[in-house]
């Protein structure tokens, strides 16, 4: 079956303007993650849903970083007024459960935001 | 929050080698994932081993959890092979992944 995909696979953008990033995860999966990989700062979590509600966004950076998912599928990762240190690759995983974290999250290949 | 250490940072392998990569985790879990990131960034999946012992073609992997450690074998290492692994245990009841900072794998021909 479709794993999770994301969209664009590429952003680059200017200093100060918005993202967006998208993310469908594997068909069926209550629980979605996002996470970032930083050259320095290997592999952060950011936020995770269960459902369309998000129970834990403590890895969020700062206030300029928002998420949102619909219908229990697709999520949105958006960032406002980005900065150069907000380059990197931002993955999405999703995962059957969730709660309890006993189940296998799958990833997808990421974005790659550069910041100009 | 728990800790996870992985060794060695990097390893150089001469094609057919085999090596073994640890993974050890500060606290008790219920879980444990491998991953294989390849050159274009992609996480793959290698196993989901909260304990004992699995093998999936040249790799195998054993997870000790009262010693909190985990080991990844590759055997008869490929220049495909190449690439960071990382193991990644749940948090908290959400399940958010800590990972380890992975091993960088250069398989030479």
């Amino acid at each position: 079956g479709a794993g999770v995909s994301q969209s664009p696979s590429n952003k680059v953008t200017e200093k100060g303007k918005d993202v967006e990033l998208r993310c469908d995860p594997i068909s069926g999966h209550t629980a979605l993650y996002w996470y970032r990989q930083s050259l320095g700062q290997g592999l952060e979590f950011l936020i995770y849903f269960q459902g369309n509600s998000a129970p834990d966004k403590s890895g969020l950076p700062s206030d300029r970083f928002s998420a949102e998912r619909t219908g229990g599928s697709v999520s949105t990762l958006t960032i406002q007024r980005t900065q150069q240190e907000d380059s990197a690759v931002y993955l999405c995983a999703s995962s059957l459960v969730g709660r309890g974290g006993t189940d296998t999250q799958y990833f997808g290949p990421g974005t790659r935001l550069t910041v100009l | 929050g728990i800790q996870v250490e992985q060794s060695p940072p990097d390893l150089i392998l001469q094609e057919g080698a085999n090596s073994t990569l640890r993974c050890n985790f500060s606290d008790s879990v219920n879980n444990l994932q491998w991953f294989h990131q390849n050159p274009w960034g992609q996480l793959i999946n290698l196993f989901y081993i909260p304990s004992g012992t699995k093998q999936n073609g040249r790799l195998s992997a054993t997870t000790v959890a009262t010693e909190r450690y985990s080991l990844l074998y590759i055997s008869s290492s490929q220049t495909t092979d190449s690439g960071v692994y990382f193991c990644a245990v749940p948090y908290n009841q959400g399940g958010k992944l800590i990972f380890g900072q992975g091993t960088e794998l250069s398989v030479k021909p």
